[in-house]
């Protein structure tokens, strides 16, 4: 069974940093490319990055460019989002998706943390 | 940069079809999923490839995608089948682009 799960979340200042990871299992996670999606309350939904099967190639939503870096460690089935310089409006629930393989949509999500900017 | 446009609620009594639709530009010669979203879960991919099932997707959730709108249609609406729906597709500017939403209301 795929399973993606999200922790990392939290209460953060604005201008402050925080890490998010997602631990993957039951797929044979280096194969796959991952995403971060995120929701802010009562909204929709916001793709945030992508990260290719090895590393290799990334991309970054317009609103986070500069401020967080996507990065994955195949030998540990983890993604990660280090996010940076944070404002409010960054406050949403982030999702780890998996892209399904070798097309553009997400098969798998996981549950989601929340990330709090606010003073 | 690519947008893509849906209703912001559409209403439907059981057992009646519901149509939601998501425009954006030659949306057509991309291809589109869509997701269903129930309150307090994470999004569950119902439609990829414009007109297919993932596995566990009830048949009465069907997709077309043709010009500028794709289009998901709920055959036989359930109670279950409420819920909030985005469309999705790729585009080489952004490069993934979500609908802004459909809110489902089964009257």
């Amino acid at each position: 069974e795929v399973q993606l799960v999200e922790s990392g979340g939290g209460l953060v200042q604005p201008g402050g940093s925080l890490r998010l990871s997602c631990a993957a299992s039951g797929f044979t996670f280096s194969s796959y490319e991952m995403n971060w999606v995120r929701q802010a309350p009562g909204k929709g939904l916001e793709w945030v990055s992508y990260i290719s099967s090895s590393g290799s190639t990334i991309y970054y939503a317009d609103s986070v460019k500069g401020r967080f870096t996507i990065s994955r460690d195949n030998a540990k089935n983890s993604l990660y989002l280090q996010m940076n310089s944070l404002r409010a409006e960054d406050t949403a629930v982030y999702y780890c998706a998996r892209g399904a393989m070798k097309e553009n949509y997400f098969d798998y999500w996981g549950q989601g943390t929340l990330v709090t900017v606010s003073s | 940069s690519y947008e893509l446009t849906q209703p912001p609620s559409v209403s439907v009594s059981p057992g009646q079809t519901a149509s939601i639709t998501c425009s954006g530009d030659k949306l057509g010669d991309k291809y589109a999923c869509w997701y269903q979203q129930k309150p307090g879960q994470s999004p569950v991919l119902v439609i990829y490839q414009d007109s297919k099932r993932p596995s566990g997707i009830p048949e009465r959730f069907s997709g077309s995608n043709s010009g500028n709108t794709a289009t998901l249609t709920i055959s036989g609406t359930q109670a279950m089948d409420e819920a909030d729906y985005y469309c999705q597709a790729w585009d080489s500017s952004i490069p993934y682009v979500f609908g802004t939403g459909t809110k489902v209301t089964v009257l």
